[in-house]
């Protein structure tokens, strides 16, 4: 089965500029999860959907990073504007519901802000 | 709150010794808990899950929640078993938090 896509792979970008990133999950999977991961820390969970519904937003700085899944299928995380401390590994998840699944990794967008 | 501890940020052990990759939690209720390991240059993905207790690649993890550990064991390392360990825990609301990762090295 195809896995989760991302894109773009890298991203380079001003501060203040405005970046939005994409993903596409494994199909029939109902969660999709927006992960931040800083170089040298674990994955931080930004936003998690149920279908096209928010379960879980408090770790996203809403001032600045914005999220939609429209339709319930792929989804795009936006940051406007960004800041330098953004700069970091940008991973999309998915898994076929919350509850005690496996999650499905894409490979990344590692986005540098200078 | 929950909160994931993985207190080494790397492990260096030789081919053939045994592994322990140690993971500490913080959760009130009973917890879901995880390893995903990330092989270089490769993507993130699940090693096992408590509920299941499986051995994936030789590798064990026990749920003791007593000590409030989910230590990821192996008897004999091999080179191939050298990335980067996450534990992370699922808890209430199916929140997820990881760990900040345990890197281990095998050393031939």
């Amino acid at each position: 089965e195809a896995g989760v896509a991302q894109s773009p792979r890298y991203k380079i970008i001003e501060k203040r500029q405005s970046v939005a990133f994409w993903c596409n999950p494994i199909s029939g999977h109902a969660t999709l999860y927006w992960y931040q991961q800083i170089l040298g820390q674990g994955p931080k969970l930004l936003i998690q959907f149920q279908n096209n519904g928010v379960v879980d937003d408090s770790q996203l700085p809403k001032d600045r990073f914005s999220a939609e899944r429209l339709k319930g299928v792929d989804s795009t995380l936006k940051i406007q504007p960004a800041k330098l401390e953004d700069s970091a590994v940008y991973l999309c998840a998915s898994s076929l519901d919350p509850a005690n699944t496996e999650a499905f990794f894409g490979q990344g967008t590692r986005l540098t802000v200078v | 709150a929950q909160r994931v501890t993985q207190p080494e940020k790397l492990l260096s052990v030789f081919k053939g010794a045994p592994v322990e990759l140690k993971c500490n939690y913080s959760y009130s209720g009973s917890p879901e808990l995880f390893w995903y390991v990330q092989y270089s240059r490769q993507r993130l993905q699940l090693l096992l899950r408590h509920i299941s207790r499986e051995s994936i690649k030789g590798f064990t993890a026990d749920l003791n929640k007593g000590e409030t550990s989910f230590h990821l064991k192996k008897p004999f390392a091999q080179e191939e078993d050298s990335a980067m360990y996450y534990c992370a825990l699922i808890g209430g609301y199916q929140k997820v938090t990881f760990g900040i990762g345990t890197k281990l090295q095998v050393i031939p």
